[in-house]
């Protein structure tokens, strides 16, 4: 079945620094989200992407999804401590709208 | 708007005994779905409804049961509760739109079993 693999794992920074999660399918996907949880809460949704090569932005966050539509990355800049949390990619096929979790990337900052 | 709200929020079972998570949501929306969640493990879909009368199976159904009498409502039943199961239970929402299906998310179930 449709795989989501979510690199890396575990992010420690520096508050001020940059952090990227990426995320790969093993199919072509129809759309892509992103969603954060924070410690202890559920997951929230950030964003959808549905076109090939399409970038998005909401403030220090850039979301993008590649030309192939196989892949995806969310871009943090100057991380602050309200960054913390694990932030999940979500890849949806076909018109089921079922979603596939990655395992997640877990943001932790230094202040 | 409440949103999606999920009962009970923890809970603790016994290895063989059965329970039942409730989930309501009141944006009207066609999509329903339980998701579990464990360690490392990311969400993984357990069932989801594309409406009332439709269930169908997700990655890992065995062990739980759902129905989908109403669009309100999505109840997860546990028939004989393992160890294995011990994990958060989110339950989710959405429009039934490929281009817009964000989830939503209620508060979780946290359920140990001993």
């Amino acid at each position: 079945g449709q795989q989501v693999m979510q690199i890396p794992q575990y992010q420690h920074v520096q508050e001020g620094e940059d952090f990227t999660t990426y995320c790969n399918s093993s199919t072509t996907l129809s759309n892509i989200q992103w969603y954060k949880q924070r410690p202890g809460g559920h997951p929230v949704f950030l964003i959808q992407l549905v076109k090939s090569g399409e970038v998005k932005k909401q403030k220090r966050l850039t979301f993008q999804f590649g030309e192939a539509k196989k892949n995806s990355s969310l871009h943090i800049t100057a991380t602050q401590t309200t960054d913390v949390g694990t932030y999940f990619c979500a890849g949806g096929r076909g018109s089921n709208y079922k979603l596939t979790f990655g395992k997640g990337t877990l943001l932790t900052v230094n202040p | 708007n409440a949103g999606v709200t999920q009962t009970p929020k923890f809970q603790v079972l016994k290895t063989g005994q059965s329970m039942t998570l409730q989930c309501a949501q009141d944006m009207n929306h066609e999509y329903m779905s339980w998701y579990r969640q464990d360690p490392g493990m990311g969400l993984r879909l357990i069932h989801y409804s594309v409406g009332a009368g439709i269930t169908d199976q997700g990655e890992v159904p065995n062990g739980y049961n759902v129905s989908r009498s109403t669009t309100e409502d999505f109840p997860l039943r546990l028939l004989s509760a393992a160890p294995s199961q011990t994990s958060v239970y989110f339950c989710a929402s959405s429009y039934a739109r490929e281009w817009d299906n964000e989830q939503f998310f209620g508060p979780g179930t946290r359920l140990t079993v001993l």
